[in-house]
């Protein structure tokens, strides 16, 4: 079947660095996106990643790695407005996005 | 910019009832979906949309149904609502496929079924 790992929760300190990680198993592969969800409200994209390798996008950064199914989300200079869901999503060979359950992030002071 | 519009925000049905949830986009947009949000897990597609009058069933399709009769609006009914369904409803859109082309989503609809 299709699958999505990413940590439940995770907690880190305000303008420190963490690191999301999010493992796929899918039939086939177009893609892995992220998106932030602030509590109820809707998700909004962060990154696309399709090639090997990061991608930088001011505070944010995004990696893939095909071969290991795997990717993370690097976070940078934390800000208590960071705090949110993060949603890993891949796209399998039907251009389906298969959705993990997100990883609850907190911001502490 | 009004982008991707949800109605209602908020509903409470009895079981049994019906209704539809309705979606709006202004981005010219030719897909668009219907996802549902439960506590612990991923976004689950309901079905969704490649173009204007044509709709899929996506991973949990059963006791709803949808129409793409133009290309902004997309509407997804509950025939029968039943407590399963207490859930948040999300209307996303995009341009084409989602082949690295990010989605737009709605505000969301917040359903309880009691």
């Amino acid at each position: 079947g299709q699958n999505i790992d990413q940590p439940t929760e995770m907690t880190a300190t305000e303008g420190a660095i963490v690191q999301i990680n999010c493992t796929y198993q899918t039939s086939g592969f177009n893609g892995l996106f992220w998106y932030q969800q602030h509590a109820g409200e809707a998700p909004t994209f962060l990154s696309y990643n399709v090639l090997d390798g990061l991608e930088e996008k001011g505070r944010f950064s995004s990696f893939l790695s095909r071969s290991k199914g795997y990717s993370y989300l690097l976070l940078k200079e934390l800000q208590m407005k960071d705090s949110a869901s993060y949603l890993c999503a891949a796209l399998d060979s039907n251009y389906q996005l298969i959705w993990g359950a997100g990883t609850k992030l907190i911001i502490k002071p | 910019n009004a982008g991707v519009t949800q109605t209602p925000k908020f509903q409470v049905l009895k079981t049994g009832q019906s209704m539809t949830l309705q979606c709006a986009q202004d981005m010219n947009h030719n897909s668009m979906y219907w996802y549902r949000q439960d506590p612990g897990m991923g976004l689950r597609l309901i079905y969704y949309s490649a173009s204007e009058g044509t709709t899929d069933k996506g991973e949990v399709p059963d006791g709803y149904n949808v129409s793409r009769l133009k290309k902004q609006n997309f509407l997804l009914g509950l025939e029968s609502a039943a407590p399963s369904q207490t859930s948040v409803y999300f209307c996303a859109s995009s341009h084409a496929d989602l082949g690295g082309t990010e989605a737009f989503f709605g505000q969301g609809t917040r359903l309880t079924v009691v």
